[in-house]
């Protein structure tokens, strides 16, 4: 079946703008994880929405990153005022479910994001 | 905190020979360990996983990884190495009570010669 999609696949923007990132979890999944990808601080993790509870947000680097899941399906993450260290690949994972750690997540294709 | 190390950022080892890739880890609670597999421009993509019972446990492509408690490691293995094997592996632990987020080693490229 299929897996998760993220879009864009590669996004570059410019210092100062907004981005906005999807991903589509594998359908039924009720956990949806976003992480980020990058040289200097390896794989970290964002952000973990399940179901309809309050999302788990400790990963988040600062307040210009904020993301959304709509109707228990699609997400978005958006990153306001773009700086370079932004710059990464964002990974989006689901995992089927309810609240236990012990479910294997699957990970999308991440969105390679490159600020200039 | 949780945490993971991977002591080795580069295995090298020769098509046929058993191949090994170490992990240890450190949790308040009791672990659930997972293997994961990145090639270029690629995701993630799950191997294995240990949450409880038989320490030795068997995962995808005849990879297997040995859970133990007392020297907090899972290290993963496999008897006979193909040059596709030649990957980034990836360590990540989370545990009960902690949330259901991943906490990744940094990895370890996974080189496998003729």
């Amino acid at each position: 079946g299929a897996g998760v999609s993220q879009s864009p696949s590669n996004k570059v923007t410019e210092k100062g703008k907004d981005v906005e990132l999807r991903c589509d979890p594998i359908s039924g999944h009720t956990a949806l994880y976003w992480y980020r990808q990058s040289l200097g601080q390896g794989l970290e993790f964002l952000i973990y929405f399940q179901g309809n509870s309050a999302p788990d947000k400790s990963g988040l680097p600062s307040d210009r990153f904020s993301a959304e899941r709509t109707g228990g399906s699609v997400s978005t993450l958006t990153i306001q005022r773009t700086q370079q260290e932004d710059s990464a690949v964002y990974l989006c994972a689901s995992s089927s479910g309810p609240t236990r750690s012990s479910y294997e997540q699957y990970f999308g294709p991440g969105t390679r994001l490159t600020v200039t | 905190a949780q945490s993971v190390a991977q002591p080795e950022d580069q295995v090298n080892v020769a098509e046929g020979n058993p191949l090994t890739v170490k992990c240890t880890y450190s949790v308040s609670g009791n672990p659930y360990l997972f293997w994961y597999v990145q090639y270029p421009n690629r995701g993630l993509q799950f191997l294995l996983k240990y949450i409880t019972g038989d320490n030795l446990v068997k995962g995808s492509y005849g990879f297997e990884a040995e859970f133990n408690k007392s020297q907090t490691s899972f290290h993963l293995k496999k008897p006979s190495a193909l040059v596709s094997d030649s990957a980034l592996y990836f360590c990540a632990v989370s545990f009960t009570g902690g949330g259901n987020k991943l906490t990744f080693g940094t990895g370890t490229q996974l080189k496998v010669e003729l």
